[in-house]
């Protein structure tokens, strides 16, 4: 199975108001994770990443918080608007051996905004 | 400064056939790794390329390959094609790990 998880498959929430994307990862040892958007038949855009030494990370409307201990990821949008309207992935960057890494997904969260 | 390019855009083919898609990184990236995307999924990994070898792979069967070229472009073919290898194929380059970039993904449609 994926180590990569996400709690919730779709959100809706009201234009302005503040979203929050959870994620849950299973490989301790990973040390790099991203937050990608991904609209209707386009590749994934990079929002922003977090490397494991750090527990938040802010950018412009959005923030992402890492909790190593419980091994969690969120990503925040702040004043949702109209065209934040996407699926969100997170992706974990693993080790696997001999210096070569992977890049994770999980399912995604679609996130509807409502005008 | 060019992102990630994939070629073709859309691909339609017929089951047993053969395809090959065509990704070109970013400038500075030296390692290219395939994605493939079925509907409402998340991309799941193939395989990654550095230094024209494949240095990783996914649980993908042998009828996917790939090829790095001296100019870091890569190349993904499949052989035999099925129903259900119909999917969304992303390409990714990268540099040291880091900064993971896509491209807009071929659509591969298998009838």
């Amino acid at each position: 199975g994926e180590s990569v998880g996400l709690h919730l498959p779709t959100l809706s929430v009201q234009e302005g108001d503040n979203s929050i994307i959870n994620c849950a990862y299973s490989n301790s040892a990973s040390d790099y994770f991203i937050w990608y958007k991904q609209e209707s038949g386009k590749g994934p855009q990079f929002i922003i990443d977090i490397r494991s030494n750090m527990d938040k990370r802010q950018g412009q409307r959005v923030t992402v918080l890492l909790n190593k201990t419980v091994k969690h990821l969120s990503l925040q949008i702040a004043a949702t608007q109209p065209g934040d309207s996407a699926v969100y992935f997170c992706a974990e960057n693993m080790d696997s051996g001999a210096g070569s890494y992977q890049l994770t997904f999980g399912k995604g969260t679609k996130l509807s905004v409502i005008p | 400064d060019a992102g990630v390019t994939q070629s073709p855009t859309h691909l339609i083919k017929t089951r047993g056939q053969q395809v090959t898609l065509r990704c070109s990184p970013k400038s500075g990236h030296d390692t290219v790794s395939w994605y493939q995307q079925a509907l409402g999924q998340g991309p799941q990994f193939i395989f990654q390329y550095y230094e024209e070898e494949e240095r990783q792979r996914g649980n993908f069967p042998d009828r996917f390959s790939g090829h790095q070229f001296p100019n870091y472009s890569s190349e993904l073919n499949v052989n035999a094609l099925l129903l259900g290898d119909s999917a969304l194929y992303l390409c990714a380059s990268s540099r040291n790990n880091y900064g993971y970039t896509f491209g807009s993904g071929t659509r591969l449609t298998v009838v």
